[in-house]
């Protein structure tokens, strides 16, 4: 259980186009989702946490006219790279906590991270 | 704020070697740890955690010991494998429910046969 997936895995695309990825939590209900920015050899950056129906809240320096993020379901969010760059070229990596299913041995502390999107801009 | 520091990589070791990679942290509260591992090319999984100071997370052979006193997590494991080979994360869960994990640098394991 707790599985999260992210749509696409890999990526490629033209400077100036929008690139949306998804994130799904599979089997239980994600009221928080988060985004994640891991650049070559280093940890993982917050972009942004969204919760289920309202407006992400964006850490200091993530703009959020370019990295749209919407979370209009409890198992799916969306962060769309707008006018992306080769600068935006990284990987992309989402994470989503409860409430989980009883009986799982989960709890709502735990975040439970997707596989990630790596995204190359040319 | 809240922050994690973990001993940067990469750690290079032998199978069967002892392993420790540290990691401390600065948090306001009663946070929840974690230790996260990620394989070549994978996401990130979780290793284990501890949500109480002097609490201790195993699993798979590794283990970390929740210490208040020292503000301390670090990781442990007695003979590493090849297949442990991969960047491992100290991470902080602050006590407010709803936050995000902060992540320490990551620590690179290569352990050869």
């Amino acid at each position: 259980g707790a599985v999260v997936s992210q749509h696409p895995s890999r990526v490629i695309c033209k400077s100036g186009t929008s690139v949306k990825i998804e994130c799904r939590s599979l089997d239980f209900q994600a009221t928080t989702m988060f985004w994640y920015r891991q650049f070559p050899k280093k940890s993982l950056m917050l972009m942004a946490t969204s919760n289920e129906g309202s407006k992400a809240t964006y850490e200091q320096g993530v703009e959020k006219d370019k990295f749209l993020i919407n979370h209009a379901s409890l198992t799916l969010s969306t962060l769309t790279v707008t006018s992306a760059h080769p600068e935006d070229s990284s990987f992309y990596i989402c994470s989503a906590s409860g409430p989980f299913f009883s009986g799982g041995g989960h709890s709502t502390d735990t975040q439970y991270f997707g596989p990630g999107t790596r995204l190359t801009v040319l | 704020g809240n922050s994690v520091t973990q001993m940067e990589g990469p750690v290079t070791l032998s199978e069967e070697a002892f392993l420790t990679i540290n990691c401390t942290y600065t948090a306001t509260g009663y946070p929840s740890l974690f230790w996260y591992v990620q394989y070549p090319g994978e996401g990130l999984q979780l290793l284990l955690k501890a949500t109480k100071a002097d609490d201790k997370g195993s699993n798979k052979g590794f283990e970390a010991t929740y210490r208040k006193e020292t503000t301390s997590f670090h990781l442990e494991k007695g003979s590493v494998q090849v297949s442990d080979s991969a960047v491992y994360f100290c991470a902080l869960l602050g006590a407010q429910a709803g936050t995000a994990l902060i992540f320490g640098k990551g620590t690179t394991l290569s352990v050869s046969s």
